[in-house]
């Protein structure tokens, strides 16, 4: 398995406060995203990131910024959380574009 | 845009085999995969299909009919651990990484 953590596993907060989700990989790669996964939706893309201060935005992006600093960490905020983004966030990494990889998620609610 | 179908829920015996339907519409095709994922845990890989025809990897095979946007994930010898749902998922435009993922099929492999 690839070697994935993601931080923190389990968070509850409050409308209106800024939340960050960290994803941390051992493995190098060069590419990282992060996907929220909703009932009835399936997995989304956030933003994804194709490089150390490269990244771009996927489809539901609105609400969330990202940044990459350095290879093995990319970080999600939500600068004013709100009760729409109560969801599990999944980040994942790929070496080349081609298969992506999963962390073990992080269920945020905003109450 | 992109619509990516499959059946919500399927039920199939142990022992027995399943086939699981994807069908797509996305503007452009570069390379289809599929993923399970146990509840409250990470998708994990299973296959990737870029090209027509059938892909086996032990009692997982993958299916893919470019022309006809479609894609199947047949399992067979089925046990109860294969009780999770699948993930079908296609990558759009060449050269980008985005996957757009279906909304998954339950299976529920009863004794």
């Amino acid at each position: 398995d690839a070697g994935i953590t993601q931080s923190p596993r389990h968070k509850v907060t409050e409308t209106g406060t800024p939340v960050t989700l960290r994803c941390h990989q051992t493995e190098n790669h060069r590419y990282m995203y992060w996907y929220r996964q909703d009932p009835g939706h399936g997995l989304r893309l956030i933003h994804y990131s194709y490089g150390v201060k490269d990244t771009d935005k996927g489809e539901v992006s609105d609400g969330y910024s990202v940044s990459r600093s350095k290879t093995e960490d990319f970080l999600l905020t939500l600068e004013s959380a709100t009760s729409s983004q109560t969801s599990v966030y999944f980040c994942a990494i790929s070496e080349t574009t081609d298969t992506q990889y999963f962390g073990p998620g992080t269920r945020l609610t905003v109450l | 845009g992109q619509n990516i179908d499959q059946p919500t829920e399927m039920t199939a015996t142990e022992g027995a085999i399943v086939q699981i339907n994807c069908t797509y519409q996305t503007s452009g095709f570069n390379g289809l995969f599929w993923y399970q994922q146990h509840a409250g845990e990470a998708p994990t890989f299973l296959s990737y299909n870029v090209l027509d025809g059938l892909e086996e990897k032990g009692r997982f095979s993958s299916f893919l009919s470019r022309s006809k946007g479609y894609s199947y994930l047949l399992l067979k010898e089925l046990q109860m651990k294969d009780s999770a749902s699948y993930l079908c998922a296609v990558r759009g435009r060449t050269g980008a990484n985005n996957l757009f993922f279906g909304t998954g099929t339950r299976l529920t492999v009863i004794p």
